[in-house]
């Protein structure tokens, strides 16, 4: 059964860092796309960033909002996916979801609330 | 502001047919596959559609997705009262590059 299961979500203050870790299960880690995506308080999905699998080396891409301050990467030893978020800010506040990519976002994470506030 | 434009609202009775659109651009619906999320309160989302038509295992096949062009649409047939949800639809957009979501359509069932 596939299992994706975020932890490291908490209340920051405006510029602060946090990281998140996805780990996963079920599946072969190294093979899949794994996409972070956000969802603000009664707002929409929104795309985070993704990282590839091994057939396109495990590149990166990033959200405008977020390029330049947030970076993905991961663990396989520990098949685990991570999200290190720096210069955070209110508009950051939400719940972020790990997923794997299967031609579209086929598994998710319960998710993990990030509050940045003073 | 989404590069996928959706209706905020849709609505039907039970039985009835209803159309969620997703429309977009060249660089996003009409380049590349387009998703279909389904999201109830609370809950995670849920892949329904993806590919433009593709319905995932144990979708019901009331739900169906199809593209012409630039725009998408998810029809939802046999409206049931369990199918009141939001509905996302999703492409990768080349000109960003990035995934792009539309802002989401509220479907009440009355």
């Amino acid at each position: 059964e596939v299992q994706l299961v975020e932890s490291g979500g908490g209340l920051v203050q405006p510029g602060g860092s946090l990281r998140l870790s996805c780990v996963a299960s079920g599946f072969t880690f190294s093979d899949y796309q794994l996409e972070w995506i956000r969802q603000a308080p009664g707002k929409g999905l929104e795309w985070v960033g993704r990282s590839r699998g091994k057939t396109k080396s495990y590149t990166t891409e990033y959200a405008a909002s977020v390029k330049g301050r947030f970076t993905i990467s991961r663990d396989h030893s520990k098949n685990s996916l991570y999200l290190e978020m720096n210069s955070l800010k209110v508009e950051d506040t939400a719940v972020y979801y790990c997923t794997r990519d299967n031609w579209g976002s086929d598994h998710w994470g319960q998710g993990a609330w990030v509050t940045v506030s003073s | 502001q989404s590069a996928l434009t959706q209706p905020p609202s849709a609505s039907g009775t039970p039985g009835q047919r209803v159309t969620i659109s997703c429309s977009g651009t060249i660089s996003n619906i009409g380049s590349f596959d387009v998703h279909w999320y389904q999201q109830f309160p609370g809950r995670v989302p849920k892949l329904l559609v993806h590919r433009d038509n593709q319905r995932l295992s144990g979708v019901p096949d009331r739900f169906s997705g199809s593209k012409s062009g630039t725009s998408a649409s998810l029809v939802i047939s046999g409206l049931r009262s369990e199918d009141e949800a939001d509905y996302y639809c999703a492409a990768w957009d080349g000109s960003l590059p990035g995934l792009s979501f539309g802002g989401g359509t509220k479907l009440t069932v009355l």
